[in-house]
């Protein structure tokens, strides 16, 4: 089974800083099967990033997403207040990540 | 619009049995993977079940294998997980999730339904 590993566990940054959120396999991911969601208190998550960079319909371009094999990022270029969350990566139809929460300093 | 809704959630004893719904409404059902997955209260999000488009694949969590079981009927555009033996850390909201295949990112969730294994 492959273990996802985020970090950090939370990113306390101010509106209009970049957010940087790392995700690391404990072995190489086929052909990038991995996605980002996004998910605030008491709602569902929602998709951001799938095949580790292209942006889910309706996601703004401040998000994007990179990397292959083990190590993957998401990166948020210029955090909006609506951006404070709790942001998750994913293998397809397997694990989760444990999540790194991304909250206002 | 496109709508999942999760339904059959409770209060269970440890032991027992649940049944969980999802109706898919908005979107062609038959032509989507759906998953189960599951959040404890205060943690992180755990993938449960995968079931193949038209039910002929079903992928398990080790942490349910063996207890839950997953199902669909494309007639009724409904999704279920049948969840017995149950214990108190299966404690949590399970959300229906559908993606364009088993191999694919969840790109459609719905609410969730709360379940709760105590004594």
């Amino acid at each position: 089974e492959i273990v996802l590993t985020q970090s950090p566990d939370t990113l306390s940054l101010s509106p209009g800083e970049r957010a940087t959120l790392s995700c690391r396999a404990s072995q190489s991911l086929a052909s990038s099967y991995l996605a980002w969601y996004q998910q605030k208190p008491g709602q569902a998550p929602r998709l951001l990033i799938y095949g580790a960079s292209s942006r889910a319909t309706g996601i703004p371009d401040r998000f994007s997403g990179s990397g292959s094999g083990t190590d993957f990022t998401l990166t948020i270029s210029r955090l909006e207040p609506e951006d404070f969350a709790v942001y998750y990566c994913q293998q397809y139809g397997s694990s989760f990540g444990q999540g790194t929460k991304v909250d206002i300093k | 619009q496109v709508q999942l809704v999760e339904s059959g959630g409770g209060v269970v004893q440890p032991g027992r049995s649940l049944r969980l719904s999802c109706a898919a409404s908005g979107f062609t059902f038959s032509s989507y993977a759906m998953n189960w997955v599951r959040q404890a209260p205060g943690k992180g999000l755990e993938w449960v079940a995968v079931i193949s488009d038209d039910g002929s694949n079903k992928y398990y969590a080790d942490s349910v294998k063996g207890r839950f079981t997953i199902s669909r009927d494309n007639s009724k555009n409904t999704l279920h997980l049948q969840m017995n033996s149950l214990r108190t850390e299966d404690t949590a909201v399970y959300y229906c999730a559908g993606s364009s295949s088993i191999a694919a990112a969840a790109l459609l969730w719905g609410q969730g339904t709360m379940v709760t294994v105590s004594s």
